[in-house]
């Protein structure tokens, strides 16, 4: 069974600063995403990574796949308050499957 | 193109009562799925398709039942409600092309079962 956990759960930071999110999962798998989700919206895609390591980035954000680590990051440079939200990490063992999301981690950026 | 939609977008059951959960995509997608959301423990596939008239289970299939009638809609039946299916509902559509791998999510059904 595929597991996907995410750490921290919840993570308080200061605008300016950098952070990074941990997706670590459990069996081998190809492709991992991640996607934000404000609070009582739904689910944005970020970043799809489709290859040991792969990166990607979009603006403040900057996603990394390690398949033989079985390990993500989500790098937060100079966070500002915008990107306050939950991020989910999701799994899924090839093309087309069904994905594990992990539990989510709850973001908050003060001022 | 509206993406992905679903009908309604609350709900308020009493425990034993029924109901349908219509989702819709105009994506074209060939793959559907159903999620609920809890806090705390993310997302969790209820059921999905790959395909018209295909369904499978996820790993919280009791207590729902799904259809795929028509490619574009994917609909979720709780035939007797219970307290415990209290949750947010997302639906979600994706493509079979690898290079476009992103599944796509609906605005959620937010149920309450009394």
């Amino acid at each position: 069974e595929l597991k996907v956990e995410q750490n921290p759960l919840f993570l308080s930071m200061q605008e300016g600063k950098n952070y990074t999110i941990y997706c670590n999962y459990s069996t081998t798998s190809d492709r991992l995403y991640w996607y934000r989700q404000d609070p009582g919206k739904s689910l944005e895609s970020l970043f799809v990574l489709l290859s040991n390591g792969a990166v990607k980035q979009e603006g403040r954000l900057m996603a990394s796949l390690d398949t033989k680590a079985r390990l993500s990051t989500l790098h937060i440079t100079a966070a500002v308050h915008d990107l306050s939200a939950t991020y989910f990490c999701a799994v899924g063992k090839t093309s087309g499957s069904r994905l594990t999301f992990g539990e989510g981690t709850q973001l908050t950026v003060n001022p | 193109n509206a993406g992905v939609t679903q009908t309604p977008k609350f709900r308020v059951l009493k425990t034993g009562q029924s109901m349908t959960l219509l989702c819709a995509q105009d994506m074209n997608h060939e793959y559907m799925y159903w999620y609920r959301q809890d806090p705390g423990m993310g997302l969790r596939l209820i059921h999905y398709s790959v395909g018209e008239g295909t369904t499978a289970k996820g790993e919280v299939p009791d207590g729902y039942n799904v259809s795929r009638l028509k490619k574009q809609n994917f609909l979720l039946g709780l035939e007797s409600a219970a307290p415990s299916q209290t949750s947010v509902y997302f639906c979600a559509s994706r493509t079979t092309s690898p290079n476009t791998d992103t599944q796509y999510f609906g605005p959620g059904t937010r149920l309450t079962v009394l």
